[in-house]
């Protein structure tokens, strides 16, 4: 089974500081991807990335960055200088890749990250 | 361009009614998605569709139901309602098996 955990369930920061949410997840597939998603406070959930198994390069997108590493079941993400709209709940989630069962995603419990002035 | 939508977005239930959340997307999509998410929680699948005419069980089924008889439209059918299923719930496309998911802006249900 699969299984994504996300250990701090709440960050609170001051604007401008860096912030840096765990991603730890288990599974027996060998080829699977990984997503970070945002849901602020609105309820929306918005796509940030996906990574798939065999790419292991860093990637940075603006002020977010992701660090993916295979050996110890790790995608965590970093928000540098944190923004008030950074403020959120970030969800990882994982799936198995089967093209008979689509692209079903297994969540972490969420990070809230509140960004404060 | 309107992508995933759902209908209604609040609902009150009481225990025992039964109700259909609407979705439906416009980017000929053909895999769709119900999750639910509980207070302070992640996302549990229910259903999911790989195309018109197929649907399957996720992680959360019991007490729900769906249908696919069009590319667009994955309704979310819940008999005899709950208590348990107050929750909100969220409906997904994607492009391809391992496409992003596009979700909609979700359904608050509360059975009392």
């Amino acid at each position: 089974a699969q299984k994504v955990t996300q250990a701090q369930t709440e960050i609170s920061v001051v604007e401008k500081e860096d912030v840096t949410l765990d991603c730890v997840y288990e599974t027996r597939d060998t080829t699977y991807y990984l997503f970070w998603y945002k849901q602020p406070p609105s309820g929306e959930l918005v796509f940030l990335i996906r990574r798939n198994s065999f790419d292991e390069q860093n990637e940075i997108s603006g002020r977010y960055s992701w660090n993916f590493q295979k050996s110890t079941s790790s995608f965590n993400f970093t928000i540098t200088a944190s923004q008030v709209v950074d403020s959120a709940v970030y969800f990882c989630a994982l799936s198995e890749v089967y093209s008979t069962a689509g692209n079903k995603l297994t969540f972490g419990g969420g990070t809230r990250v509140l960004v404060k002035p | 361009n309107a992508g995933v939508t759902q209908t209604p977005k609040f609902r009150i239930l009481k225990i025992g009614q039964s109700m259909t959340l609407q979705c439906t997307q416009d980017m000929n999509h053909n895999y769709m998605y119900w999750y639910r998410q509980d207070p302070g929680m992640g996302l549990k699948l229910i259903y999911y569709s790989v195309g018109a005419g197929i649907t399957d069980k996720g992680e959360v089924p019991n007490g729900y139901n769906v249908s696919r008889s069009t590319t667009e439209d994955f309704p979310l059918r819940l008999e005899l309602a709950a208590p348990s299923q107050t929750s909100v719930y969220f409906c997904a496309s994607s492009y391809s098996y391992n496409s992003p998911l596009h979700f909609g802006n979700g359904t608050r249900l509360t059975v009392t």
